[in-house]
């Protein structure tokens, strides 16, 4: 699996989007942008994968850039529950899709 | 949302015990995984199970090490003969199938060994 970069620390203030970078500059064709979060030692959280097309859902939005060497994930209105460790990680999916985790980025949501 | 539970939450064991976390998977999921985390350190993977065995494990799931799905609904880690250095959280996850579905993970089970 290709390694990813995350910055260690960001803070956003509540009720604004959260903009979240991850580096993969070694991303091959086939492994997805998975991203997910841990609330204070609770078990990760899936919040959104993508291959090469930018997604949405409920939860955040997930853009990815051309060359796919980068993405940002965007919770478009960041909670004071929102604060977590978030995750980016590069798999191929499949049938061995065991994801391996980083230091991730710790979110803190100021009010 | 159909989630994958765990139990116990919280178990403290003393060296040289035996320990047996439990596991319920989603219910439709094929693969199921354990990982464990210690305080303050990253979330690792231990161990990926599928079809009734072992598909891959990490270094750290050596000989002390066991899993099992005993009958169509849970899935167990044992520790045969807990280490102080076992003390973690332990995670169960599960996926459903093997076209790149999203892994989901339970709550926990924070193992302490005295």
């Amino acid at each position: 699996d290709a390694k990813t970069t995350q910055p260690p620390s960001m803070d956003c203030a509540e009720g604004r989007a959260a903009n979240l970078p991850c580096n993969h500059s070694t991303i091959s064709g086939n492994e997805y942008v998975y991203w997910y979060r841990q609330i204070h030692s609770q078990g990760p959280q899936y919040i959104i994968h993508g291959l090469k097309n930018n997604e949405t859902n409920e939860m955040a939005s997930l853009i990815i850039t051309e060359d796919r060497k980068s993405s940002t994930l965007i919770l478009p209105h960041a909670t004071l529950r929102d604060t977590a460790v978030y995750y980016c990680i590069a798999n191929y999916g499949g049938a061995t899709n065991k994801l391996i985790f980083g230091t991730g980025t710790l979110l803190a949501v100021q009010p | 949302e159909p989630e994958v539970t765990q139990t116990p939450s919280h178990q403290v064991t003393q060296m040289g015990q035996e320990v047996i976390l439990r596991c319920v998977p989603i219910s439709n999921h094929l693969y199921f995984y354990w990982y464990r985390q210690i305080l303050g350190q990253k979330v690792e993977f231990l161990v990926s199970f599928y079809n009734n065995e072992i598909s891959e494990k990490s270094e750290i799931f050596d000989d002390q090490f066991s899993v099992e799905r005993p009958d169509g609904s849970n899935f167990t880690l044992k520790i045969r003969s807990t280490k102080l250095e076992d003390s973690a959280m332990y995670f169960c996850a599960s996926k459903k199938d093997n076209s790149g579905n999203t892994i989901y993970f339970g709550e926990g089970s924070w193992l302490t060994v005295v």
